[in-house]
């Protein structure tokens, strides 16, 4: 079984719909991640979490807000989603502690705005 | 400001040749570490390597090895006798331990074609 996991895998919506991504995790670390990959822009932080009371702003975060449920858990929101949040979205988690924060991705969400 | 240029958008090699993908970073800390992952057609994103800044040696493992220059800023890729399953994009990152609070910052990634 994989250790990270996000539902959906791929996401057909209408503009202005409010979407969630979901992520868990297995590998019982604290540090979860959402970015987002566009063509030739490589990965962009959107939001991470590094525990359950801490969430911070990555470099991208305007149109998007999470939920960190539990240790396991982080969603991403999209409120009201617009054209060009079509991308792949991937999270990722990291070891607290870890001084070298190699993180471990989830297979990806590919969402579609219409 | 922290940055990881990979200032090649696109290799395309024919199988069995060797090829070389580049990475060079910015960055103010003394400790910092660099990775390289791999993105197959399928889209999940793969860890290869992970090094230090403290860990000049290069490394190898089967076809891959890897060359970390400080003094040029550079971490780069070479696969020796490529093989159509190399065929990825391959992304180059960055983690500083004090400045960034261990973010990853990423290059734009290097598609990689080897053509049979």
């Amino acid at each position: 079984d994989a250790d990270v996991t996000q539902t959906p895998r791929n996401r057909i919506t209408k503009t202005g719909k409010r979407i969630m991504l979901e992520c868990s995790q297995t590998k019982g670390h604290d540090r979860m991640y959402w970015y987002r990959q566009d063509p030739g822009l490589g990965l962009r932080l959107i939001y991470y979490s590094f525990d359950v009371k801490d969430i911070n702003k990555g470099e991208i975060s305007d149109g998007y807000s999470v939920s960190r449920q539990a240790q396991a858990k982080f969603s991403l929101s999209l409120e009201s989603a617009i054209p060009n949040q079509t991308a792949l979205y991937f999270c990722a988690t990291s070891e607290l502690g870890s001084s070298y924060n190699e993180q471990f991705f989830g297979p990806g969400t590919r969402l579609t705005v219409l | 400001a922290q940055k990881v240029t990979q200032a090649q958008t696109e290799i395309s090699v024919v199988e069995k040749e060797d090829v070389t993908l580049d990475c060079v970073y910015e960055t103010r800390d003394t400790t910092y570490y660099l990775f390289w992952y791999k993105q197959p057609p399928s889209g999940e994103l793969v860890f290869l390597i992970r090094r230090n800044s403290f860990d000049e040696q290069n490394e190898i493992s089967g076809r891959y090895s890897w060359n970390f220059q400080k003094s040029t800023s550079s971490f780069n890729f070479t696969i020796t006798a490529s093989q159509v399953v190399d065929s990825a994009v391959y992304f180059c990152a960055l983690s500083e331990a004090l400045r960034s609070n261990y973010q990853l910052i990423w290059g734009a990634g290097t598609k990689l074609i080897i053509k049979p």
